[in-house]
Protein backbone atom coordinates (compact mmCIF):
# COMPACT_ATOMS: atom_id res chain seq x y z
CA UNK A 1 0.00 0.00 0.00
CA UNK A 2 1.55 3.07 -1.23
CA UNK A 3 2.14 6.00 1.44
CA UNK A 4 1.24 9.44 1.58
CA UNK A 5 3.02 11.44 -0.96
CA UNK A 6 3.64 15.24 -1.07
CA UNK A 7 5.33 16.94 -4.17
CA UNK A 8 7.87 19.21 -4.44
CA UNK A 9 9.72 17.96 -1.72
CA UNK A 10 12.37 21.20 -1.69
CA UNK A 11 10.97 24.65 -3.01
CA UNK A 12 12.82 27.72 -2.39
CA UNK A 13 10.57 30.76 -3.21
CA UNK A 14 10.66 34.63 -2.47
CA UNK A 15 9.25 37.28 -0.32
CA UNK A 16 5.33 38.12 -2.22
CA UNK A 17 5.52 35.00 -4.14
CA UNK A 18 2.86 32.21 -4.12
CA UNK A 19 3.19 28.39 -3.65
CA UNK A 20 1.14 25.25 -3.78
CA UNK A 21 1.79 22.47 -2.25
CA UNK A 22 0.40 19.00 -3.50
CA UNK A 23 -0.56 15.68 -1.24
CA UNK A 24 -1.96 12.41 -2.20
CA UNK A 25 -3.22 10.48 0.62
CA UNK A 26 -2.80 6.80 1.03
CA UNK A 27 -5.80 4.94 -1.15
CA UNK A 28 -9.48 4.65 0.96
CA UNK A 29 -8.53 7.68 2.97
CA UNK A 30 -10.67 10.72 3.28
CA UNK A 31 -9.55 12.99 5.32
CA UNK A 32 -6.03 14.68 4.63
CA UNK A 33 -4.82 17.44 7.38
CA UNK A 34 -1.65 19.90 6.61
CA UNK A 35 0.54 21.09 9.61
CA UNK A 36 3.58 23.01 9.58
CA UNK A 37 6.51 21.95 11.64
CA UNK A 38 9.44 24.96 12.33
CA UNK A 39 12.25 24.20 14.74
CA UNK A 40 10.87 27.20 17.14
CA UNK A 41 7.01 26.73 16.70
CA UNK A 42 6.74 22.63 16.32
CA UNK A 43 4.14 21.08 14.47
CA UNK A 44 1.11 23.40 13.99
CA UNK A 45 -2.16 22.13 12.61
CA UNK A 46 -3.39 23.80 9.70
CA UNK A 47 -6.30 22.45 8.12
CA UNK A 48 -8.38 19.28 7.91
CA UNK A 49 -10.33 18.82 4.45
CA UNK A 50 -12.68 15.81 4.67
CA UNK A 51 -14.50 14.49 1.32
CA UNK A 52 -13.58 17.96 -0.27
CA UNK A 53 -14.69 19.62 3.00
CA UNK A 54 -12.74 22.06 5.32
CA UNK A 55 -13.71 20.39 8.50
CA UNK A 56 -11.23 22.14 10.64
CA UNK A 57 -9.11 25.06 10.84
CA UNK A 58 -5.78 25.91 13.25
CA UNK A 59 -5.18 29.37 13.69
CA UNK A 60 -3.31 30.83 10.64
CA UNK A 61 -3.69 33.40 8.55
CA UNK A 62 -5.99 33.75 5.49
CA UNK A 63 -2.71 33.60 3.66
CA UNK A 64 -2.90 30.05 3.94
CA UNK A 65 -5.86 27.67 2.47
CA UNK A 66 -6.16 24.66 1.10
CA UNK A 67 -8.43 22.36 -0.77
CA UNK A 68 -9.59 19.11 -1.57
CA UNK A 69 -10.36 17.22 -4.65
CA UNK A 70 -13.17 14.20 -5.41
CA UNK A 71 -9.71 11.21 -5.62
CA UNK A 72 -9.04 13.04 -1.64
CA UNK A 73 -6.09 14.28 -3.36
CA UNK A 74 -5.23 17.90 -1.83
CA UNK A 75 -3.11 20.56 -1.93
CA UNK A 76 -2.52 23.62 -0.17
CA UNK A 77 -1.59 27.32 -0.96
CA UNK A 78 0.69 30.00 0.91
CA UNK A 79 -0.21 33.24 -0.69
CA UNK A 80 2.21 36.57 -0.09
CA UNK A 81 4.81 34.26 1.14
CA UNK A 82 6.62 35.86 4.22
CA UNK A 83 9.97 35.05 5.90
CA UNK A 84 8.32 33.47 8.72
CA UNK A 85 6.79 31.04 6.37
CA UNK A 86 9.73 29.29 5.88
CA UNK A 87 8.98 25.25 7.20
CA UNK A 88 8.61 21.99 6.91
CA UNK A 89 5.26 21.64 5.63
CA UNK A 90 3.55 18.02 6.60
CA UNK A 91 0.72 16.63 4.92
CA UNK A 92 -1.51 13.09 6.76
CA UNK A 93 -3.78 10.73 5.62
CA UNK A 94 -6.55 9.29 7.60
CA UNK A 95 -9.79 7.60 7.99
CA UNK A 96 -11.00 10.64 9.12
CA UNK A 97 -12.06 9.56 12.65
CA UNK A 98 -10.86 11.55 15.95
CA UNK A 99 -8.70 8.69 17.30
CA UNK A 100 -7.49 7.47 13.81
CA UNK A 101 -4.28 7.41 13.17
CA UNK A 102 -2.39 10.22 10.85
CA UNK A 103 -0.53 8.77 8.59
CA UNK A 104 2.29 11.68 7.76
CA UNK A 105 4.14 12.13 4.48
CA UNK A 106 7.53 13.23 4.53
CA UNK A 107 6.80 16.92 3.59
CA UNK A 108 7.45 19.80 1.38
CA UNK A 109 10.24 21.95 2.86
CA UNK A 110 9.41 25.84 2.00
CA UNK A 111 12.56 28.14 2.13
CA UNK A 112 11.17 31.84 1.69
CA UNK A 113 14.01 33.84 1.16
CA UNK B 1 -5.34 26.27 27.39
CA UNK B 2 -4.54 24.80 24.19
CA UNK B 3 -1.17 24.11 24.83
CA UNK B 4 0.37 20.53 25.47
CA UNK B 5 4.01 21.11 27.33
CA UNK B 6 6.40 18.21 26.93
CA UNK B 7 9.62 17.87 28.95
CA UNK B 8 12.48 17.31 28.61
CA UNK B 9 13.81 19.43 25.72
CA UNK B 10 16.32 16.55 24.88
CA UNK B 11 17.20 13.50 26.33
CA UNK B 12 20.43 11.23 26.40
CA UNK B 13 20.43 7.86 27.90
CA UNK B 14 22.39 4.73 27.51
CA UNK B 15 21.67 1.32 25.78
CA UNK B 16 19.51 -0.71 27.73
CA UNK B 17 18.37 2.22 30.30
CA UNK B 18 15.12 3.66 30.32
CA UNK B 19 13.89 6.75 28.57
CA UNK B 20 11.32 9.10 30.26
CA UNK B 21 9.39 11.96 28.76
CA UNK B 22 6.44 13.81 30.12
CA UNK B 23 3.81 16.25 29.14
CA UNK B 24 0.85 18.15 31.00
CA UNK B 25 -1.94 19.65 29.44
CA UNK B 26 -4.79 22.05 30.53
CA UNK B 27 -7.84 21.31 28.71
CA UNK B 28 -9.87 18.30 30.28
CA UNK B 29 -12.06 18.14 26.85
CA UNK B 30 -8.71 16.47 25.72
CA UNK B 31 -9.67 12.37 24.98
CA UNK B 32 -7.37 11.28 22.94
CA UNK B 33 -3.22 11.10 23.40
CA UNK B 34 -1.10 10.19 20.99
CA UNK B 35 3.01 9.57 20.98
CA UNK B 36 4.70 10.56 17.60
CA UNK B 37 8.10 9.16 16.66
CA UNK B 38 10.11 10.94 13.89
CA UNK B 39 13.33 10.12 12.44
CA UNK B 40 15.26 13.14 10.51
CA UNK B 41 13.84 13.68 6.72
CA UNK B 42 10.56 11.62 7.47
CA UNK B 43 7.05 13.12 8.93
CA UNK B 44 6.05 11.66 12.41
CA UNK B 45 4.92 8.37 12.51
CA UNK B 46 2.37 7.16 15.71
CA UNK B 47 3.72 4.70 18.37
CA UNK B 48 1.35 4.77 20.77
CA UNK B 49 -1.75 6.28 21.79
CA UNK B 50 -4.16 6.32 24.32
CA UNK B 51 -7.52 7.66 26.07
CA UNK B 52 -7.89 9.00 29.64
CA UNK B 53 -10.39 5.80 30.96
CA UNK B 54 -7.01 4.08 30.99
CA UNK B 55 -4.10 4.83 33.24
CA UNK B 56 -1.81 2.94 31.55
CA UNK B 57 -1.23 1.06 28.11
CA UNK B 58 1.96 -0.87 26.99
CA UNK B 59 3.15 -2.03 23.63
CA UNK B 60 6.43 -4.22 23.35
CA UNK B 61 9.02 -1.67 25.10
CA UNK B 62 6.71 1.32 25.05
CA UNK B 63 4.63 2.54 27.75
CA UNK B 64 2.20 5.71 28.36
CA UNK B 65 1.30 6.06 31.91
CA UNK B 66 -1.58 8.64 32.20
CA UNK B 67 -2.48 10.92 35.26
CA UNK B 68 -6.41 12.27 34.74
CA UNK B 69 -6.30 13.95 37.88
CA UNK B 70 -2.91 15.99 37.67
CA UNK B 71 -3.53 16.47 33.91
CA UNK B 72 -0.08 14.48 32.93
CA UNK B 73 1.04 11.65 30.89
CA UNK B 74 4.23 9.99 29.89
CA UNK B 75 6.09 8.16 27.48
CA UNK B 76 8.53 4.93 29.13
CA UNK B 77 10.65 3.62 26.74
CA UNK B 78 12.52 0.64 28.14
CA UNK B 79 16.01 -1.31 27.48
CA UNK B 80 16.40 2.08 25.31
CA UNK B 81 18.03 1.32 21.93
CA UNK B 82 20.27 3.09 19.74
CA UNK B 83 17.24 2.68 16.81
CA UNK B 84 14.87 4.37 19.43
CA UNK B 85 17.02 7.81 18.75
CA UNK B 86 14.38 9.85 17.26
CA UNK B 87 12.25 12.89 17.96
CA UNK B 88 9.49 12.21 20.21
CA UNK B 89 6.15 14.23 20.06
CA UNK B 90 3.10 14.01 22.61
CA UNK B 91 -0.37 15.02 21.53
CA UNK B 92 -3.67 15.89 22.17
CA UNK B 93 -7.02 16.17 20.74
CA UNK B 94 -10.76 16.14 21.60
CA UNK B 95 -13.27 14.30 19.88
CA UNK B 96 -14.99 17.51 18.22
CA UNK B 97 -11.48 19.13 16.86
CA UNK B 98 -11.43 16.03 13.94
CA UNK B 99 -7.94 14.76 13.32
CA UNK B 100 -6.38 18.34 14.77
CA UNK B 101 -3.70 17.36 16.81
CA UNK B 102 -2.09 19.96 19.66
CA UNK B 103 1.48 18.71 19.66
CA UNK B 104 4.23 19.51 22.43
CA UNK B 105 7.07 21.20 21.29
CA UNK B 106 9.38 17.52 20.74
CA UNK B 107 11.76 15.98 22.62
CA UNK B 108 15.32 14.58 20.72
CA UNK B 109 16.54 11.75 22.79
CA UNK B 110 19.97 10.23 22.06
CA UNK B 111 20.70 6.55 23.06
CA UNK B 112 24.31 6.00 23.15
CA UNK B 113 25.31 2.81 22.73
Amino acid sequence: KAGVTQTPRYLIKTRGQQVTLSCSPISGHRSVSWYQQTPGQGLQFLFEYFSETQRNKGNFPGRFSGRQFSNSRSEMNVSTLELGDSALYLCASSAGTATGELFFGEGSRLTVL
Amino acid sequence: QQQVKQSPQSLIVQKGGISIINCAYENTAFDYFPWYQQFPGKGPALLIAIRPDVSEKKEGRFTISFNKSAKQFSLHIMDSQPGDSATYFCAASMRQAGTALIFGKGTTLSVSS
